[in-house]
This record gives structure tokens, sequence and C-alpha cells, in this order.
């Protein structure tokens, strides 16, 4: 597709359960990222790949958060035991490996709903 | 740590008037790039503008342009001419040091109201 997408557009799930969300990048970009919004906040940075390897892993508020890229390309955010802090809209973005500065393209997000 | 204090919550203004959307920064960083980001109810972020900490020339692009001052570590926004069509959330971000693809720290966002 020509943007970054993300899927689900919504998730509603039960406290304690285990979710997957997906991003599919631009095609070529290199770099990905997740970001977190919550209402009426910036988006906070998670994660950002360069390739298939997490580069940074910094902003993953705790060990219940994890995401992989096995591939170089589509990337997943596994969120288990969730809790209804973790309700928010879960931005994806992906951008260009060769230049300084680049920005950054974002998808629509996914929102979660812990219920 | 890095900081963006967007002081300005909601704007409303008329359209055909001009904003100004204020955007303030904090970094221990020496090189660093600042952007502007618009998010639609679609939700999605729409990069606008990207300037790095080496040039502190304003450039005007289209009805947007921008005033960077390093002294006083701000980096505002305005909207000429506003049409109705630019109501939307901003938002202002700071890179991590000048490096390709670095995480961005944003600000709380500005809510804009065009009104008809």
């Amino acid at each position: 597709g020509a943007g970054v997408s993300q899927t689900p557009s919504n998730k509603v799930t039960e406290k304690g359960k285990y979710v997957e969300l997906r991003c599919d990048p631009i095609s070529g970009h290199t770099a990905l990222y997740w970001y977190r919004q919550s209402l009426g906040q910036g988006p906070e940075f998670l994660i950002y790949f360069q390739g298939t390897g997490a580069a940074d892993d910094s902003g993953l508020p705790n060990d219940r958060f994890f995401a992989v890229r096995p591939e170089g390309s589509v990337s997943t955010l596994k969120i288990q035991r969730t809790e209804r802090g973790d309700s928010a809209v879960y931005l994806c973005a992906s951008s260009l490996a060769n230049r300084e500065g680049t920005e950054a393209f974002f998808g629509q997000g996914t929102r979660l709903t812990v219920v | 740590a890095q900081k963006v204090t967007q002081a300005q919550t909601e704007i409303s203004v008329v359209e055909k008037e001009d904003v100004t959307l204020d955007c303030v920064y904090e970094t221990r960083d020496t090189t660093y790039y600042l952007f502007w980001y618009k998010q639609p109810p679609s939700g999605e972020l729409v990069f606008l503008i990207r300037r790095n900490s080496f040039d502190e020339q304003n450039e005007i692009s289209g009805r947007y342009s921008w005033n960077f001052q390093k002294s006083t570590s701000s980096f505002n926004f305005t909207i000429t001419a506003s049409q109705v069509v630019d109501s939307a959330v901003y938002f202002c971000a700071l890179s991590e040091e000048l490096r390709a693809n670095s995480k961005l720290t944003f600000g709380k966002g500005i809510t804009l109201s065009v009104r008809p």
C-alpha cells in the first residue's frame, strides 16, 4: 500500500488477555517505530526497529510489552496480561534509514480498549 | 531529559484569520531536529515541517511559516488565512540528537478549531 497500515483499527479486549497489534510499513522503509497515545496526550515512544532488530526499546513500559519484526518489514506489538491502563491508541510509523532527520510517516493507529 | 511544552491547549479562530501555535522545548543535545505534525480527526499524524538546530532561518511554505529561535528554545508555527480544513490537533516534536531516525518527543498538542 501507499501508506503505513495498521490492523485492527479497533480492538476491545478483556483485562488479563493477550493482544497483538500489526503494522505494515511503507515499502522500502527500514526504520519502524511504535508509539502510544493516551487521550489528550501526545504520542509517547515505545520502540524503534532498524531492520529486524530493536535498536531502541527504552520506551516499553514493562515486560508485558514486546515487539517483533522478524523479516524487517511487518511488525507486531504484543501485550500480555492486558490492564485497563493499557487502553490507548497505538501508532506505528516508518521512515527511510539513509537520511538524517528524515520524517516518519504514521499509520492511523489501533485503538485498544481494555475492559 | 527532553521535553516539549505546548502551553496552548485549545485555539478557536474564524476562517481567514492567522493563527500562531507556540512550542517551547528543552534538550541537552547541541544538535537536534524539530518537527510539527498535524493530527486530523481520522487520527493519522501528518508531517508538516522539519527544522534542524543549525538553521535558524525562518521560512514560509504556502500558508505555513515557522519561527525558530534557539536562544529562547522556541519553534512557533503560523497558519496564514486559516481554513476549516486546518481544524486538527497540532503537535510539536523534538528528535534525539541530529541522527537518522531518532525517536521523537512530542508535546501534548494544541487543538485548533477553525469556524466558517
